[in-house]
């Protein structure tokens, strides 16, 4: 398995906090993904990295931000979280052209 | 967003028995993937294709990357009950300087035992 965490694995917030994800990788890769998964939608890309400190925005980008200063970590912040964002969301890592995935958060947003 | 078609949607087969899929897509791609993906799970890279016409193999489960390069098979040889999940497909594009992938709708696989 590629070595990626994520943390945390679960969480319950309430409208209108500030909510990161951390996504942590061993494997010194150095593109790094954000996607949401809902029913009806499959994965979905949220932002991506193809550095540090170099990011883009996916096809669903709007109330979240990232940031990457390290090759292994990249963070995902959700600025003040709305019910529309709950999901679950994960991390994905690649080298070249193969993808791993991490084991994701489910986030409750009440 | 861009999808690859996926088929069978779902499919309930007896253990034992094998199964195959398949994914196609209109776009050309030079490497095809094959992930599981377990309830409350993350998805598991299960084989990774990367020549036209390849065949590879792991364990019970073996894929082929099309001749044309716009489909892929993935089949599973002798079912157990625990290849029940959803299996999909995905290729890679390399634009804007990264790798941007296209997810398969899924096939969602239950074995009655």
């Amino acid at each position: 398995d590629a070595g990626i965490t994520q943390s945390p694995r679960h969480k319950v917030t309430e409208t209108g906090t500030p909510v990161t994800l951390r996504c942590h990788q061993t494997e010194n890769h150095r593109y790094m993904y954000w996607y949401r998964q809902d029913p009806g939608h499959g994965l979905r890309l949220i932002h991506y990295s193809y550095g540090v400190k170099d990011t883009d925005k996916g096809e669903v980008s709007d109330g979240y931000s990232v940031s990457r200063s390290k090759t292994e970590d990249f963070l995902l912040t959700l600025e003040s979280a709305t019910s529309s964002q709950t999901s679950v969301y994960f991390c994905a890592i690649s080298e070249a052209d193969t993808q791993y995935f991490g084991p994701g958060t489910r986030l409750t947003v009440l | 967003g861009q999808q690859l078609n996926q088929s069978p949607q779902s499919m309930f087969i007896q253990e034992g028995e094998d199964v195959s899929m398949n994914c196609t897509s209109s776009s050309i791609f030079n490497t095809w993937l094959w992930y599981k993906q377990d309830p409350g799970e993350g998805p598991v890279l299960l084989i990774a294709l990367y020549k036209a016409g390849e065949l590879t193999s792991n364990g019970r489960l073996t894929a082929q990357f099309g001749i044309t390069r716009k489909d892929s098979f993935l089949n599973i040889s002798a079912s157990i009950p625990s290849d029940v999940g959803i299996y999909f497909c995905a290729g890679p594009l390399f634009t804007s300087g990264t790798y941007k992938y296209i997810f398969g709708t899924g096939t969602r696989l239950k074995v009655l035992a």
